[in-house]
C-alpha cells in the first residue's frame, strides 16, 4: 500500500525567503508523485508532477521539486516566497502500474508567508 | 487541463436528508473519482465512478450511504444519504483525461449538516 508523509503541518516563512515543504513516500513500485495547492475555499490546483522522466521537476508559480529515490522524497521548493503563496499544499502519490489514477494524499502543509 | 463544473458549491442541510452533488466535465475523461475532505483534514478517496456500472468504493465507504452514478463519460453524481453532522465536509470530484497522468479537481462542494 502506498502512503505519503508530509513533515510539518504548518510552515511559516518570510516574504522573499526560501520555501521548503517536505514529502516522503512509501510505495512498493516507483510511483507517480504530485504536488497540489489549495487556496482558501477553492479546489485543488496541480503545481507539478513526477512521472519517471527528469528527477527535477519544474511547476507553475516558480515551484519545483526533486525526486530522490534513495531518500524516497519529493520535497517542494521555491527560491523566494511571495505573499500569494500562502495556501495549503498537498503531496500525493499514485501507482503507475495500475489502470487508475487514484491518489493517496499526505496530510497537507499550511504555508504562511510573513511580510 | 479539464474544465470541471461541480454543483452546488455549498449547501446547508438538515440531518436525515440527502444531497446530490453533480460533476460535469467539458470533455470525455477516462476516470472520475469522488473525494471527501473533512474539516482541517486531507483528502480521502470515496469511490471511483464507473461509466454504466456500479462504482468501486474504498474501505469505509458504502453504496447505501454514498450512491454514485455515471451515465456517460462527462457526468457523475454523488449522493450523501441520511446525513448527519459528521458528514459535514468538502466533497470533490476529480477526473483523469485520456492519455494523461494527472488528476484535475472541481472546486468542491462545501456541505454543512445541522
Amino acid at each position: 500500500a502506498q502512503s505519503v508523509t508530509q513533515l510539518g503541518s504548518h510552515v511559516s516563512v518570510s516574504e522573499g525567503a526560501l520555501v521548503l515543504l517536505r514529502c516522503n513516500y512509501s510505495s512498493s513500485v516507483p510511483p507517480y508523485l504530485f504536488w497540489y495547492v489549495q487556496y482558501p475555499n477553492q479546489g485543488l490546483q496541480l503545481l507539478l508532477k513526477y512521472t519517471s522522466a527528469a528527477t527535477l521537476v519544474k511547476g507553475i508559480n516558480g515551484f519545483e521539486a526533486e525526486f530522490k529515490k534513495s531518500e524516497t522524497s519529493f520535497h517542494l521548493t521555491k527560491p523566494s516566497a511571495h505573499m500569494s503563496d500562502a495556501a495549503e499544499y498537498f503531496c500525493a502519490v499514485s501507482d503507475p502500474g495500475g489502470s487508475a489514477r487514484q491518489l493517496t494524499f499526505g496530510s497537507g502543509t499550511q504555508l504562511t508567508v510573513l511580510p | 487541463s479539464a474544465v470541471i463544473s461541480q454543483k452546488p458549491s455549498r449547501d446547508i442541510c438538515q440531518r436525515g436528508t440527502s444531497l446530490t452533488i453533480q460533476c460535469q466535465v467539458d470533455s470525455q475523461v477516462t476516470m472520475m473519482f469522488w473525494y471527501r475532505q473533512q474539516p482541517g483534514q486531507s483528502l480521502t478517496l470515496i469511490a471511483t465512478a464507473n461509466q454504466g456500472s456500479e462504482a468501486t468504493y474504498e474501505s469505509g465507504f458504502v453504496i447505501d450511504k454514498f450512491p454514485i452514478s455515471r451515465p456517460n463519460l462527462t457526468f457523475s453524481t454523488l449522493t450523501v444519504s441520511n446525513m448527519s453532522p459528521e458528514d459535514s465536509s468538502i466533497y470533490l470530484c476529480s477526473v483523469v483525461r485520456v492519455g494523461n497522468t494527472e488528476a484535475f479537481f472541481g472546486q468542491g462542494t462545501r456541505l454543512t449538516v445541522v
